[in-house]
């Protein structure tokens, strides 16, 4: 049973267009993360939420929004897309913000 | 602000010997320390967290990490490597509100 499931796997699509990513975890966490992987596989922090509560809001620019429905879902919408935001997108979560973190399998998203 | 580095992009070692990754962090206060794994295509996933008293931490798959505080360093240490250690690892430094800051990652090659 995967504790950390995203979908899709794969986006592939065009500049402009708006997509979203979703994201549960059934490990009963309180907090959960978004965080982008890029080309050369460096590894940043999107944002943080904590039951339903945005905790951190890294320099991430405002096209990107998430959205925590309930505590074991975390969503995350991107507007207007440009080729630059090219790159592997990590769901992950952890039973409170100084634990282990368990990661998704990742969503690929292209930008044609 | 913390800081996390990890001064070598790839470490190459057959298999049998030990293998060292190194890591140096910077952070305010007691630092949350923790060592992950990621294979291709997939997330990452956690092999050991720092615990406070302890300089010697134990994890995953036999990894070992040491911890030295005068020198800020978090080394992954494991006596003696397999060719499915090969991977890429991340050590990364977490504040109690969750924020990571991950190093840049480190390619290891265990060769036959």
């Amino acid at each position: 049973d995967t504790a950390v499931s995203q979908t899709p796997k794969y986006l592939v699509t065009q500049m402009g267009n708006d997509k979203s990513i979703k994201c549960e975890q059934n490990l009963g966490h309180d907090t959960m993360y978004w965080y982008k992987q890029d080309s050369k596989k460096f590894l940043k922090i999107m944002f943080s939420y904590n039951n339903k509560e945005l905790i951190i809001n890294e320099t991430v620019p405002n096209r990107f929004s998430p959205k925590s429905p309930d505590k074991a879902h975390l969503n995350l919408h991107i507007n207007s897309l440009e080729l630059g935001d090219s790159a592997v997108y990590f769901c992950a979560s952890s039973l409170t913000g100084g634990q282990p973190q368990h990661f998704g399998d990742g969503t690929r998203l292209s930008i044609l | 602000a913390q800081s996390v580095a990890q001064p070598e992009d790839q470490v190459n070692v057959a298999e049998g010997n030990p293998l060292t990754v190194k890591c140096t962090y910077s952070v305010s206060g007691n630092p949350y320390l923790f060592w992950y794994v990621q294979y291709p295509n997939r997330g990452l996933q956690f092999l050991l967290k720092y615990i406070t008293g302890d300089n010697l931490v134990k994890g995953s798959y036999g990894f070992e990490a040491e911890f030295n505080k005068s020198q800020t360093s978090f080394h992954l240490k494991k006596p003696s490597a397999l060719v499915s250690d090969s991977a890429l690892y991340f050590c990364a430094v977490t504040t109690n509100a969750g924020k990571s800051t991950f190093g840049d990652g480190t390619t290891l090659t265990v060769k036959p």
